[in-house]
C-alpha cells in the first residue's frame, strides 16, 4: 500500500516556466519530507527537504510547500532550466524512523 | 568521499541462478538500505539496516531475498533462485540517521533475470 502518491507520471514545461510537482501522502504520523531528483543511470540524489512545523521551504529556484490538513506538498522550481529534466521523487519519513516512503515519481522534461 | 558504491552495474542472468548484489556505504553513516524500482512501483524498500543490525525486512519480497550487513563497510542483497519479475534496478543507499538531510543513493544495479 503506497503512502506516498506522485499521481502525475510525467510533466512537460517549457524553458524559463514554472514546474509544478505534486504529492500526496495518506499516512498522518509522517513529519518530515524530502524531494529527490534522478538522472538516467545514477542514483537518487537529495534536492530540497522540509519539516511538518513549516509550510515553505526555499532553496534558489526550489520551493517546496506543506499542506499538512490537505496531506499535499509540492514542489516548485522557477524558473526550470534544460539541466532540471529528470525524474522527481517524493518521500516522506514519520518520527524516529530511518526509512522513507517514496512515491512512483515524475518525470520532468523542459523544452528548450 | 567516494560516496556510496554498488557492484555491479549491470548483471545479467538467467533464471535460477543466483544473483549477488553488494554496497559499501559512506563511511560513519549508522543506517543502510536497499531499495528497488520498477516502473510500476517506483522506489520500494526491501530492507534496512541500523549499525549493521537488520531493523526492518518486511519489504523483501519472498524468501528468495536475502541480505547480510556483516560490518559496517558492506552489505550484500541476494536472489536465490533468480526469476524474471525480479528484473529492476536495485539501489543502495545510506545515511546518518533521521532527519539528516536524507540518504545517500548509490548509483545502482541494473539486474536483467532471463
Amino acid at each position: 500500500d503506497q503512502q506516498v502518491k506522485q499521481n502525475s507520471p510525467s510533466l512537460s514545461v517549457q524553458e524559463g516556466r514554472i514546474s509544478i510537482l505534486n504529492c500526496d501522502y495518506t499516512n498522518s504520523m509522517f513529519d518530515y519530507f524530502l524531494w529527490y531528483k534522478k538522472y538516467p543511470a545514477e542514483g537518487p540524489t537529495f534536492l530540497i527537504s522540509i519539516s511538518s512545523i513549516k509550510d515553505k521551504n526555499e532553496d534558489g529556484r526550489f520551493t517546496v510547500f506543506l499542506n499538512k490538513s490537505a496531506k499535499h506538498l509540492s514542489l516548485h522550481i522557477v524558473p526550470s532550466q534544460p539541466g532540471d529534466s529528470a525524474v522527481y521523487f517524493c518521500a516522506a519519513s514519520a518520527p524516529g524512523d530511518y526509512k522513507l516512503s517514496f512515491g512512483a515519481g515524475t518525470t520532468v522534461t523542459v523544452r528548450a | 568521499d567516494a560516496g556510496v558504491i554498488q557492484s555491479p552495474r549491470h548483471e545479467v542472468t538467467e533464471m535460477g541462478q543466483e544473483v549477488t548484489l553488494r554496497c559499501k556505504p559512506i563511511s560513519g553513516h549508522n543506517s543502510l538500505f536497499w531499495y528497488r524500482q520498477t516502473m510500476m512501483r517506483g522506489l520500494e524498500l526491501l530492507i534496512y539496516f541500523n549499525n549493521n543490525v537488520p531493523i526492518d525486512d518486511s519489504g523483501m519480497p519472498e524468501d528468495r531475498f536475502s541480505a547480510k550487513m556483516p560490518n559496517a563497510s558492506f552489505s550484500t542483497l541476494k536472489i536465490q533462485p533468480s526469476e524474471p519479475r525480479d528484473s529492476a534496478v536495485y539501489f543502495c543507499a545510506s545515511s546518518l540517521g533521521y532527519g539528516m538531510g536524507g540518504y545517500t543513493f548509490g548509483s545502482g544495479t541494473r539486474l536483467t533475470v532471463v
